[in-house]
Protein backbone atom coordinates (compact mmCIF):
# COMPACT_ATOMS: atom_id res chain seq x y z
CA UNK A 1 0.00 0.00 0.00
CA UNK A 2 1.17 3.74 -0.71
CA UNK A 3 -0.93 5.14 1.93
CA UNK A 4 -1.64 9.06 0.84
CA UNK A 5 0.27 10.49 -2.08
CA UNK A 6 1.11 13.99 -3.06
CA UNK A 7 1.92 15.64 -5.98
CA UNK A 8 4.28 17.40 -6.29
CA UNK A 9 6.30 17.70 -3.93
CA UNK A 10 8.43 21.23 -4.66
CA UNK A 11 6.45 24.24 -6.52
CA UNK A 12 7.78 27.62 -7.31
CA UNK A 13 4.26 29.68 -8.73
CA UNK A 14 4.24 33.15 -9.66
CA UNK A 15 1.96 35.86 -8.39
CA UNK A 16 -1.47 35.24 -9.94
CA UNK A 17 -0.65 31.58 -11.73
CA UNK A 18 -2.93 28.44 -10.70
CA UNK A 19 -2.35 25.21 -9.76
CA UNK A 20 -3.50 21.58 -8.61
CA UNK A 21 -2.09 19.88 -5.85
CA UNK A 22 -2.77 16.32 -6.65
CA UNK A 23 -3.59 13.73 -3.52
CA UNK A 24 -4.30 9.81 -4.29
CA UNK A 25 -5.21 7.53 -1.02
CA UNK A 26 -5.39 3.80 -1.31
CA UNK A 27 -7.07 2.78 1.60
CA UNK A 28 -10.42 3.57 0.64
CA UNK A 29 -11.06 5.65 2.99
CA UNK A 30 -13.89 7.49 2.64
CA UNK A 31 -12.61 10.48 4.90
CA UNK A 32 -9.91 13.19 3.03
CA UNK A 33 -8.76 16.20 4.46
CA UNK A 34 -6.30 19.42 3.11
CA UNK A 35 -4.18 21.17 5.90
CA UNK A 36 -1.32 24.22 5.33
CA UNK A 37 1.51 24.26 7.80
CA UNK A 38 3.56 27.59 8.31
CA UNK A 39 6.31 28.03 10.07
CA UNK A 40 6.69 27.77 13.60
CA UNK A 41 2.89 27.23 13.51
CA UNK A 42 0.49 23.94 13.89
CA UNK A 43 -1.66 22.23 10.82
CA UNK A 44 -4.84 24.43 9.59
CA UNK A 45 -7.63 22.81 7.92
CA UNK A 46 -8.46 24.37 4.38
CA UNK A 47 -11.03 21.80 3.18
CA UNK A 48 -12.50 18.40 4.08
CA UNK A 49 -14.61 15.66 2.74
CA UNK A 50 -16.43 12.89 4.22
CA UNK A 51 -17.39 11.03 0.86
CA UNK A 52 -17.10 11.47 -2.73
CA UNK A 53 -19.11 14.26 -4.12
CA UNK A 54 -19.17 15.58 -0.64
CA UNK A 55 -16.35 18.59 0.23
CA UNK A 56 -16.46 21.46 3.33
CA UNK A 57 -14.76 24.34 4.39
CA UNK A 58 -12.28 24.19 6.75
CA UNK A 59 -10.77 27.18 8.97
CA UNK A 60 -8.60 28.93 6.01
CA UNK A 61 -10.83 28.18 2.71
CA UNK A 62 -10.25 31.36 1.14
CA UNK A 63 -8.42 31.04 -1.85
CA UNK A 64 -8.64 27.81 -2.30
CA UNK A 65 -11.46 25.06 -3.96
CA UNK A 66 -11.57 21.50 -3.66
CA UNK A 67 -13.53 18.65 -5.47
CA UNK A 68 -14.11 15.13 -5.13
CA UNK A 69 -15.32 13.05 -7.63
CA UNK A 70 -13.77 9.94 -6.68
CA UNK A 71 -13.29 8.32 -3.21
CA UNK A 72 -9.29 8.17 -3.58
CA UNK A 73 -8.36 11.64 -5.14
CA UNK A 74 -9.05 14.97 -3.38
CA UNK A 75 -7.60 17.54 -5.62
CA UNK A 76 -6.76 21.21 -4.28
CA UNK A 77 -7.03 24.20 -6.50
CA UNK A 78 -5.08 27.65 -6.68
CA UNK A 79 -6.36 29.80 -9.03
CA UNK A 80 -4.93 33.01 -8.18
CA UNK A 81 -1.53 32.43 -6.21
CA UNK A 82 -0.70 34.95 -3.49
CA UNK A 83 2.21 34.98 -1.50
CA UNK A 84 -0.08 34.37 1.64
CA UNK A 85 -0.18 30.72 0.08
CA UNK A 86 3.45 29.86 0.48
CA UNK A 87 2.98 27.01 2.64
CA UNK A 88 3.52 23.17 3.03
CA UNK A 89 0.26 21.69 2.40
CA UNK A 90 -0.33 18.55 3.72
CA UNK A 91 -3.73 16.02 2.49
CA UNK A 92 -4.70 13.20 4.64
CA UNK A 93 -6.96 10.07 5.11
CA UNK A 94 -9.42 8.70 7.79
CA UNK A 95 -11.14 5.69 7.94
CA UNK A 96 -14.44 6.64 9.99
CA UNK A 97 -13.51 10.20 10.63
CA UNK A 98 -13.01 11.81 13.94
CA UNK A 99 -16.42 10.53 16.13
CA UNK A 100 -14.71 7.29 16.88
CA UNK A 101 -11.20 9.22 17.35
CA UNK A 102 -9.75 7.75 14.01
CA UNK A 103 -6.18 8.91 13.42
CA UNK A 104 -5.35 10.35 10.15
CA UNK A 105 -2.72 9.36 7.66
CA UNK A 106 -0.65 11.99 5.91
CA UNK A 107 0.77 12.47 2.87
CA UNK A 108 4.46 13.60 2.67
CA UNK A 109 3.37 16.99 1.77
CA UNK A 110 3.83 20.00 -1.05
CA UNK A 111 5.97 22.73 -0.52
CA UNK A 112 4.72 25.41 -2.25
CA UNK A 113 6.47 29.40 -2.78
CA UNK A 114 4.39 32.23 -4.40
CA UNK A 115 6.30 34.68 -5.54
CA UNK B 1 -8.41 31.94 18.87
CA UNK B 2 -5.85 29.36 19.47
CA UNK B 3 -7.79 26.50 20.97
CA UNK B 4 -5.18 24.17 21.25
CA UNK B 5 -1.36 25.51 23.10
CA UNK B 6 1.63 23.76 23.00
CA UNK B 7 3.57 26.39 24.98
CA UNK B 8 7.32 24.93 24.88
CA UNK B 9 8.20 25.26 21.35
CA UNK B 10 11.45 23.09 21.90
CA UNK B 11 12.50 20.41 24.86
CA UNK B 12 15.87 18.75 24.94
CA UNK B 13 15.98 15.67 27.14
CA UNK B 14 18.56 13.11 28.14
CA UNK B 15 18.08 9.38 26.43
CA UNK B 16 16.69 7.09 28.76
CA UNK B 17 15.38 9.70 30.73
CA UNK B 18 11.31 10.41 30.85
CA UNK B 19 10.06 13.32 28.15
CA UNK B 20 7.16 15.67 29.13
CA UNK B 21 5.03 17.11 26.06
CA UNK B 22 2.17 19.60 27.80
CA UNK B 23 -0.54 20.57 25.76
CA UNK B 24 -3.69 22.85 27.21
CA UNK B 25 -7.04 23.37 24.88
CA UNK B 26 -9.84 25.82 25.34
CA UNK B 27 -12.71 23.95 23.61
CA UNK B 28 -14.64 21.36 25.79
CA UNK B 29 -16.35 20.28 22.70
CA UNK B 30 -13.48 18.59 22.03
CA UNK B 31 -14.38 14.53 21.95
CA UNK B 32 -11.02 13.35 21.40
CA UNK B 33 -7.13 14.33 21.70
CA UNK B 34 -3.94 12.77 19.70
CA UNK B 35 -0.70 13.31 19.65
CA UNK B 36 1.24 13.33 16.20
CA UNK B 37 5.02 12.83 15.25
CA UNK B 38 6.57 14.56 12.69
CA UNK B 39 10.33 13.86 10.99
CA UNK B 40 11.82 16.88 8.75
CA UNK B 41 10.16 16.94 4.83
CA UNK B 42 7.59 14.35 6.27
CA UNK B 43 3.93 13.91 6.93
CA UNK B 44 3.03 14.07 10.47
CA UNK B 45 2.46 10.62 11.96
CA UNK B 46 -0.01 9.51 14.70
CA UNK B 47 0.89 8.50 17.80
CA UNK B 48 -1.23 7.88 20.32
CA UNK B 49 -5.04 9.07 21.04
CA UNK B 50 -7.34 9.67 24.18
CA UNK B 51 -10.87 9.72 24.18
CA UNK B 52 -12.24 12.95 26.29
CA UNK B 53 -13.87 10.43 28.71
CA UNK B 54 -10.65 8.69 29.67
CA UNK B 55 -7.34 9.84 31.65
CA UNK B 56 -5.15 7.97 30.69
CA UNK B 57 -4.08 5.81 27.36
CA UNK B 58 -0.88 3.84 26.74
CA UNK B 59 0.60 2.25 24.45
CA UNK B 60 3.95 0.77 24.68
CA UNK B 61 6.75 3.78 25.85
CA UNK B 62 3.97 6.53 25.19
CA UNK B 63 1.56 7.17 27.94
CA UNK B 64 -1.32 10.30 27.37
CA UNK B 65 -2.76 11.91 30.21
CA UNK B 66 -5.93 14.17 30.52
CA UNK B 67 -6.90 16.36 32.69
CA UNK B 68 -10.60 17.43 32.16
CA UNK B 69 -11.12 20.05 34.48
CA UNK B 70 -7.59 21.82 33.79
CA UNK B 71 -7.93 21.30 30.05
CA UNK B 72 -4.77 20.11 29.67
CA UNK B 73 -3.10 16.97 28.16
CA UNK B 74 0.54 15.69 28.01
CA UNK B 75 2.67 12.89 26.57
CA UNK B 76 5.01 11.29 28.43
CA UNK B 77 7.83 8.89 26.77
CA UNK B 78 9.79 6.60 28.85
CA UNK B 79 12.59 5.73 28.39
CA UNK B 80 13.22 8.71 25.67
CA UNK B 81 15.39 7.37 22.51
CA UNK B 82 17.19 9.23 19.93
CA UNK B 83 14.28 7.78 17.39
CA UNK B 84 12.03 9.80 19.14
CA UNK B 85 13.90 13.38 18.16
CA UNK B 86 10.97 15.41 16.08
CA UNK B 87 8.44 17.40 16.28
CA UNK B 88 5.25 16.20 18.57
CA UNK B 89 1.76 17.97 17.84
CA UNK B 90 -1.35 17.88 19.67
CA UNK B 91 -4.81 18.01 17.82
CA UNK B 92 -8.29 17.97 19.51
CA UNK B 93 -10.49 16.28 17.46
CA UNK B 94 -14.86 17.40 17.04
CA UNK B 95 -17.21 17.82 14.43
CA UNK B 96 -15.06 15.36 11.89
CA UNK B 97 -11.93 18.32 12.18
CA UNK B 98 -9.25 18.22 13.74
CA UNK B 99 -7.43 21.28 15.43
CA UNK B 100 -3.81 21.11 15.87
CA UNK B 101 -1.28 23.13 18.77
CA UNK B 102 2.05 24.44 17.38
CA UNK B 103 4.28 21.49 17.98
CA UNK B 104 7.06 20.99 20.69
CA UNK B 105 10.53 19.91 19.04
CA UNK B 106 11.62 17.04 21.24
CA UNK B 107 15.80 16.95 20.90
CA UNK B 108 16.72 13.25 22.53
CA UNK B 109 20.39 13.80 23.51
CA UNK B 110 22.90 10.41 23.33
Amino acid sequence: NAGVTQTPKFRILKIGQSMTLQCTQDMNHNYMYWYRQDPGMGLKLIYYSVGAGITDKGEVPNGYNVSRSTTEDFPLRLELAAPSQTSVYFCASSNGGLAGGDEQYFGPGTRLTVT
Amino acid sequence: DQQVKQNSPSLSVQEGRISILNCDYTNSMFDYFLWYKKYPAEGPTFLISISSIKDKNEDGRFTVFLNKSAKHLSLHIVPSQPGDSAVYFCAGGGNEKLTFGTGTRLTIIP
